[in-house]
């Protein structure tokens, strides 16, 4: 079946150091992989996609990184602020039953600690 | 007001009871979609409608869980015979087309069975 998890539970860093979390997918007809953030109370906030003919894609601090060899994703954040404390998700989007439309499977989520 | 709404924020109710929620998405979203999220877990698929078309239900939509979007603007998800184990947050997201992959989420409604 598809999966799609998480190597690192929670991530602690300093502010100001680059964070990496890591996701690995077992579902290689998805056709985008996306990363989301989740502050406390609030609902997934997406920050960056990839579409899986790429290995990488920058965004305003943020990069991310797909190795389809090893079916690795990972999001790097560029110096790292106290505002990027959260728990993020990777997500993949695969296709509904229909054949045209899509829904995201979601990882389990890193908790990522940012210490001023 | 232009993001996903979500009523209510909590809710309280006694195993038994029915509970419903609404979801209003961006309004040019043709497309609105409900998962479940428990406690340092992903969210989990349940239902997504095109337009007012529901076009998929997941395994987890037992046939106490019904959704509704009747004119293809809001939607309600409806929970019959509430259990402990339907405890969790629910959260409603929309988007604008099948190419997009940014869906933009509403901050959920936080659903504790007693």
């Amino acid at each position: 079946g598809e999966s799609v998890g998480l190597h690192l539970p929670t991530l602690s860093v300093q502010e100001g150091d680059n964070s990496i979390i890591n996701c690995a997918y077992s579902n290689s007809a998805s056709d985008y992989f996306i990363w989301y953030k989740q502050e406390s109370g609030k609902g997934p906030q997406f920050i960056i996609d990839i579409r899986s003919n790429m290995d990488k894609r920058q965004g305003q601090r943020v990069t991310v990184l797909l190795n389809k060899t090893v079916k690795h994703l990972s999001l790097q954040i560029a110096a790292t602020q106290p505002g990027d404390s959260a728990v993020y998700f990777c997500a993949e989007r695969a296709l509904l039953s229909g054949g045209s439309n899509y829904k995201l499977t979601f990882g389990k989520g890193t908790l990522l600690t940012v210490n001023p | 007001d232009t993001g996903v709404s979500q009523n209510p924020r909590h809710k309280i109710t006694k195993r038994g009871q029915n509970v419903t929620f609404r979801c209003d998405p961006i309004s040019e979203h043709n497309r609105l979609y409900w998962y479940r999220q428990t406690l340092g877990q992903g969210p989990e698929f349940l239902t997504y409608f095109q337009n007012e078309a529901q076009l998929e239900k997941s395994r987890l939509l037992s046939d106490r869980f019904s959704a509704e979007r009747p004119k293809g603007s809001f939607s309600t998800l409806e929970i019959q015979r509430t259990e402990q184990g339907d405890s969790a947050m629910y959260l409603c997201a929309s988007s604008l087309g099948s190419s997009n992959t940014e869906a933009f989420f509403g901050q959920g409604t936080r659903l504790t069975v007693v």
